[in-house]
This record gives structure tokens, sequence and C-alpha cells, in this order.
């Protein structure tokens, strides 16, 4: 299996910060890497595929980058909305796994 | 716009069978490249990848259920279903299903609990 390392687990901002999330594969998965974005009682929204491309109606604030093992989701300015957890998750193998999961909080 | 809908009881007995179905609305299963998957999320938990189908027919299960899941496809009824045999309390969670390589369309979610 390959295993998917978030950090950090819990992240507290403020309002117009730049946030970073780092995700780590244990091999490589090339640029198969999907970033959601997850608020209490919904599903997951994608926000990031195939590591640096936007999801349909997804703000310009959100950006991924990375490939290989190594993976970044940066909010360039925190908005109240996206107050919220994010998970990465590879699709390289037909074996999926998710990151554990990162919360950001309200600082 | 595809959307999905996720159904089935919301209790279930230890020791038995959880089958849940999919209901895929705004497009045909079998007009299209289907990938249809399920993961579920424990109680103040994480997501967990169940299972996945593909569209030729095969399916890939997450190692730690490959033993106690099923996962298969009705394209006259435009659904996709899981059977997850054996539950105990350990399988109480949101049960989701969702759409392509990278899960881009989700169903609501549907709460399953095991419990006598």
């Amino acid at each position: 299996d390959i295993q998917m390392t978030q950090s950090p687990s819990t992240l507290s901002a403020s309002v117009g910060d730049r946030v970073t999330i780092t995700c780590r594969a244990s091999q490589s998965i090339s640029r198969w890497l999907a970033w959601y974005q997850q608020k209490p009682g919904k599903a997951p929204k994608l926000i990031i595929y195939k590591a640096s491309t936007l999801g349909s109606g997804v703000p310009s604030r959100f950006s991924g980058s990375g490939s290989g093992t190594e993976f970044t989701l940066t909010i360039s300015s925190l908005q109240p909305d996206d107050f919220a957890t994010y998970y990465c998750q590879q699709y390289n193998t037909y074996f999926r796994t998710f990151g554990q999961g990162t919360k950001v909080e309200i600082k | 716009q595809l959307q999905l809908q996720e159904s089935g009881p919301g209790l279930v007995k230890p020791s038995e069978t959880l089958s849940l179905t999919c209901t895929v609305s705004g497009g045909s299963i079998s007009t299209t490249n289907f990938y249809g998957g399920w993961i579920r999320q424990a109680p103040g938990k994480g997501l967990e990848w169940i299972g996945s189908m593909y569209y030729s027919g095969n399916t890939y299960y997450n190692p730690s259920l490959k033993s106690r899941v099923s996962i298969s496809v009705d394209t006259s009824e435009n659904q996709f279903s899981l059977s997850l045999f054996a539950v105990t309390a350990a399988d109480t969670a949101v049960y989701y299903c969702a759409w392509n390589d990278a899960f881009d369309i989700w169903g609501q979610g549907t709460m399953v609990t095991v419990s006598s």
C-alpha cells in the first residue's frame, strides 16, 4: 500500500494568512494526487486534481504543487469559508489511499 | 450534471451484511467510462477508501477489507452497490459513493450504525 502522510494535523490561522499543507507519499505517485476540502456534516469536495489542476468552481486562491512523493496545498489568502479539514489522496494505483487530514482552525 | 445518491438501511446488526446502493442521475452508467468508488468515515475520523469499480467490470478493494467487501453494478437501474459482510461496531460510519479517478462527484453520504 502507498501511505499518505499529511502535516500538520492541525493548523491555526487568521483570515488573510497564507497557509500551506504538506502531503508525502511513501513511494512515487507521479502527479496523481488530489486534495479535498471537507466541512462538518458535508461530503468532501474536490479542490485540486493531478497535483495542481483546480477543480470546477474552486477559487484561484487555492493552488497545488509537487510531484513524486512530496506535494503541497497552498491557500494564498485564507477566507472565512476556508476553515475546514483538508485531505490528500493518491490515485496512482488502483488502491486509493487518503492522508489523515489537516484541520484548518481559526486562530 | 451527474449526481449521486446513497441509500440503504441506517442500522445493521453485528455479523450481518451492510448493503448500500448509489443511484446515478443526470447521466447513464452504461454510456460513460464508469468509475465508481465507495469511501467511509467513522465518527470523528478521516476518510477511508473501501473500493472501486471500473466500467470494464474490474473491482479493487482496500486490502484491510478485501475479504468482506463486494462492489457491483446494475446498469439497468443506473446504480452501483456496496456489500460489506460480517459487520462489527467498527464498521459504523458515514458511507459515501463517489465518481471518477479523482473523486470529483460525491453523494451526500449515509450514516450506518452497527448495533444490536
